[in-house]
């Protein structure tokens, strides 16, 4: 299996922007998060789905975030309109049970 | 989740064990202990868990005390490449997610 995949890897866009994140999940994973990273708040889960049904997303930080899984396969982060405070690391992950899976994540710059 | 203490840092000589200690005195019965690390730059990778019993894989091993208030993962043979943010994490069994905490920043030095 090529693990969780990503995309894109980097993603520089200004102020006011759409900004999409993709995830691809291990196959046979029933459960999947998004992770975003910075400096001054490390690693914090923003939702998580299981059997493609969001089940806890009171880590979104605002309705300008919003994250859909529409099948087993696929998953996205939407940011809309973005701003300089969303820069940082996004990670998916996935899992079956509580080991979870991460991606190489997205490094989303916001100018 | 459980609260974890870890310590900040942690240095270690390549080639020597690394001991990384976890305080989770409000653990409960049927909470398990799970370790992570961070290397820069990637995600976070599973290293082991454990309930009760020591438990040993091709990454490590996890010795967790009688009463389970606190455990520590061992790297026998630590290389520079294990240079990384360890997590220690106890995620309620009640939900999937993994809450993180600051970890401990292990450097291996040549």
């Amino acid at each position: 299996d090529a693990g969780v995949i990503q995309s894109p890897r980097h993603e520089v866009t200004e102020m006011g922007q759409e900004v999409t994140l993709r995830c691809k999940p291990i196959s046979g994973h029933n459960s999947l998060f998004w992770y975003r990273q910075t400096m001054m708040r490390g690693l914090e889960l923003l939702i998580y789905f299981n059997n493609n049904v969001p089940i806890d997303d009171s880590g979104m930080p605002e309705d300008r975030f919003s994250a859909k899984m529409p099948n087993a396969s696929f998953s996205t982060l939407k940011i809309q309109p973005s701003e300089p405070r969303d820069s940082a690391v996004y990670f998916c992950a996935s899992s079956h049970g509580n080991e979870q899976y991460f991606g190489p994540g997205t490094r989303l710059t916001v100018t | 989740d459980a609260k974890t203490t870890q310590p900040t840092s942690m240095d270690c000589a390549e080639g020597r064990a690394a001991n990384l200690p976890c305080n989770h005195s409000t653990i409960s019965g049927n909470e398990y202990v799970y370790w992570y690390r961070q290397i820069h730059s990637q995600g976070p990778q599973y290293i082991i868990h454990g309930l009760k019993n020591n438990e040993t894989n091709e990454m490590a091993s996890l010795i967790i005390t009688e009463d389970r208030k606190s455990s520590t993962l061992i790297l026998p043979h630590a290389t520079l490449r294990d240079t990384a943010v360890y997590y220690c994490i106890v995620p309620s069994p009640r939900a999937d997610k993994l809450i993180f905490g600051t970890g401990t920043r292990l450097q291996v030095f040549p």
